[in-house]
């Protein structure tokens, strides 16, 4: 499978201020990556496809201006928290889709979030 | 809307036996299939991906999938403690875009009693 990393692993931030978690995909190049979230013994909500070199798409009711993700190389997204709530705090989780590799998603290891 | 179901469990199987999980899906256009487990705290980890009718075996885990029925099961032989996790059914979603979309079940919480 794919190896995919995200950094920070975890973060603890004040309410109003923004946070940004990276996710690298290490040992190929990924033109679409995407951004989940998962609240406590929920399971996983997609929330963006983030595109290489485009804009993302983003699922309903999931805020653009909040959650900003940029998409600038074959090997990183990133994904800005803006202006985080307590209501945010979750388990954030990106995946990558290697080519040649049909719809098979692997998943990066995931960042917490707590914002207080 | 389409959408994945699951048991949400608890399921408690003993060591040894053989754990059956289930999934149904709503798209009768889906064509691929995945179980992922999640163990607490973490993020989920691929188990077994199925396109095509029937069993497909991988170790002490087989995949099975009736797309007539639009139902996916996941079998666990001999269960190990180390199989205790929550397993997550997805089903790809597919997209104007060429970029094909998971749905996952809510999942379900698997325990293995020693």
């Amino acid at each position: 499978g794919a190896v995919v990393s995200q950094h920070p692993s975890r973060v603890i931030c004040k309410s109003g201020t923004s946070v940004k978690i990276e996710c690298r995909s290490l040992d190929f190049q990924a033109t679409t990556m995407f951004w989940y979230r998962q609240f406590p013994k929920q399971s996983l909500m997609l929330m963006a496809t983030s595109n290489e070199g485009s804009k993302a798409t983003y699922e309903q009711g999931v805020e653009k201006d909040k959650f900003l993700i940029n998409h600038a190389s074959l090997t990183l997204s990133t994904l800005t928290v803006t202006s985080a709530h307590p209501e945010d705090s979750s388990f954030y989780i990106c995946s990558v889709n290697p080519s040649g590799s049909g719809e098979t998603q692997y998943f990066g290891p995931g960042t917490r979030l707590l914002v207080l | 809307q389409k959408e994945v179901e699951q048991n949400s469990g608890p399921l408690s199987v003993p060591e040894g036996a053989i754990a059956s999980l289930n999934c149904t899906y709503s798209d009768r256009g889906s064509q691929s299939f995945f179980w992922y487990r999640q163990y607490s705290g973490k993020s989920p980890e691929l188990i077994m991906s199925i396109y095509s009718n029937g069993d497909k075996e991988d170790g002490r885990f087989t995949a099975q999938l009736n797309k007539a029925s639009q139902y996916v099961s996941l079998l666990i032989r001999d269960s190990q403690p180390s199989d205790s996790a929550t397993y997550l059914c997805a089903v790809n979603e597919d997209t104007n875009f060429g970029n094909e979309k998971l749905t996952f079940g809510t999942g379900t919480r698997l325990t293995i009693i020693p």
